[in-house]
């Protein structure tokens, strides 16, 4: 069974730094590209950014320079390093696994989500 | 970087068809998915590829894709349907993009 379990979640001061990760069970993170998606209070889905199996990172804009993901195959585990926080920063932030076929990709297994809160 | 818009709600009586669309410059040059998201739950992918069921999915939503509007059509409404969808693509220029999501009410 595909399990990713996302910890790491909090309440942190603006400015500060948190580190959330992802545990992966039933298939293999180095086979796979591993994304972070978030959603703030009340509003829709926003890629953060994505891992692919070759170890090439991409980033979404706002947070590109503040964020930083990786993973550690031998913990089959993806991590997102958040740094200067905002206040606009605030939601809740899902570990995504894709499969990608016909040159697109899809999401095809979520994890449940960890809550960041970003308030002074 | 490419822009993917919904409509922000869509109202259907149970037992009718809901449709909601997806609107992006020649979407239809690339594969489109849907996700259904529940009030305190993770997304789940109801359409990948334009119009590919996964398992578990009922055969009551169907997916197209043309020119520059994406569907998702649910057949039968029922109560059970209630969420938010978001559709999503896959363009190498902005990695993944998600639509602003559409909150499908049953009446």
């Amino acid at each position: 069974e595909v399990q990713l379990v996302e910890t790491g979640g909090g309440l942190i001061q603006p400015g500060g730094s948190l580190r959330l990760s992802c545990a992966v069970s039933g298939f293999s993170i180095n086979y796979n590209y591993m994304s972070w998606v978030r959603q703030a209070p009340g509003k829709g889905l926003q890629w953060l950014s994505v891992i692919y199996s070759g170890g090439s990172t991409y980033y979404e804009d706002s947070v590109r320079g503040r964020f930083t993901i990786s993973r550690d195959d031998s913990k089959n585990t993806v991590f997102l390093q958040m740094n200067s926080l905002r206040a606009e920063d605030t939601a809740v932030y899902y570990c995504a696994s894709h499969y990608c076929t016909s040159g697109s990709c899809y999401f095809d297994n979520w994890g449940q989500g960890t809550l960041v809160s970003v308030s002074s | 970087s490419y822009v993917l818009t919904q409509p922000p709600s869509v109202s259907v009586a149970p037992g009718r068809t809901a449709t909601i669309t997806c609107g992006g410059n020649n979407i239809g040059n690339k594969g489109v998915h849907w996700y259904q998201q529940k009030p305190g739950q993770a997304p789940v992918l109801v359409i990948n590829s334009d119009s590919d069921r996964p398992s578990g999915i009922p055969e009551r939503f169907s997916g197209a894709n043309s020119g520059n509007t994406a569907t998702l059509t649910i057949s039968r409404v029922e109560g059970g349907d209630e969420a938010d969808y978001y559709c999503q693509v896959w363009d190498f220029g902005s990695d993944v993009v998600f639509g602003g999501g559409t909150k499908l009410t049953v009446l």
